[in-house]
């Protein structure tokens, strides 16, 4: 049984700081990571991938992995209360034939 | 260049009837996948599917829900007999040829009541 596990929180973060979400997964041949944010109410939205060791930038965002540790993080850096959302981590295999496993979610709080 | 799209967004059902949730991948994707979501919880898989095939069911109930994905129109979760405990919000995301280990993307979703 494959698990994606994520601190659930919320995690409050003051507006202008860097928040960091982390996640670890349990299936080593994972070879796929993802970040989706979710707006209550809403889809969720891509936001993040990662495929290989290190870390990846995109604007604000920074994808960082670890495959020796199973360890994916995601941090936001000048924090905006727009990026008040749930935070999902998902974990695809190699190109094999299971979907996304996705973790529960770390709810973000950013503080005006 | 349509996202994925599901129909209808809000479904509201009487106890023992059938729900019919539909979703169309984007276009160049084969692969489609069914999650649900119940209140205050996190996206639960369900079912992966390509075309005329099913792929991975290891998430769907054993009794009461299916899926298919036809050649011709969208993928069809059907759910039989609903009960309560099935409204939640039915999410379906498509990717391209590659499987799990592309990006997904979600339609809107489908918002099952159960009364």
């Amino acid at each position: 049984q494959k698990e994606v596990e994520q601190n659930s929180g919320p995690l409050s973060v003051p507006e202008g700081a860097i928040a960091s979400l982390n996640c670890t997964y349990s299936d080593r041949v994972s070879q796929s990571f993802f970040w989706y944010r979710q707006y209550s109410g809403k889809s969720p939205e891509l936001i993040m991938s990662i495929y290989s060791n290190g870390d990846k930038e995109d604007g604000r965002f920074t994808a960082q992995l670890n495959k020796a540790s199973q360890y994916v993080s995601l941090l936001i850096r000048d924090s905006q209360p727009s990026d008040s959302a749930t935070y999902l981590c998902a974990v695809g295999g190699g190109g094999g034939a299971d979907g996304l496993t996705f973790g529960k979610g770390t709810h973000l709080i950013i503080q005006p | 260049n349509a996202g994925v799209m599901q129909n209808p967004r809000h479904l509201v059902r009487r106890r023992g009837q059938e729900a019919r949730l539909r979703c169309s991948p984007m276009k160049g994707h084969s692969h489609v996948y069914w999650y649900r979501q119940l209140p205050e919880e996190g996206l639960k898989f369900m079912v992966y599917l390509q075309k005329e095939n099913i792929i991975d069911e290891s998430g769907m109930p054993k009794e009461r829900f299916s899926a298919e994905f036809p050649k011709e129109g969208p993928s069809i979760l059907r759910i039989q007999q609903v009960v309560r405990g099935d409204s939640a919000a039915y999410f379906c995301a498509s990717s391209p040829p590659g499987g799990g280990g592309t990006e997904a993307f979600f339609g809107q979703g489908t918002r099952l009541t159960v009364v």
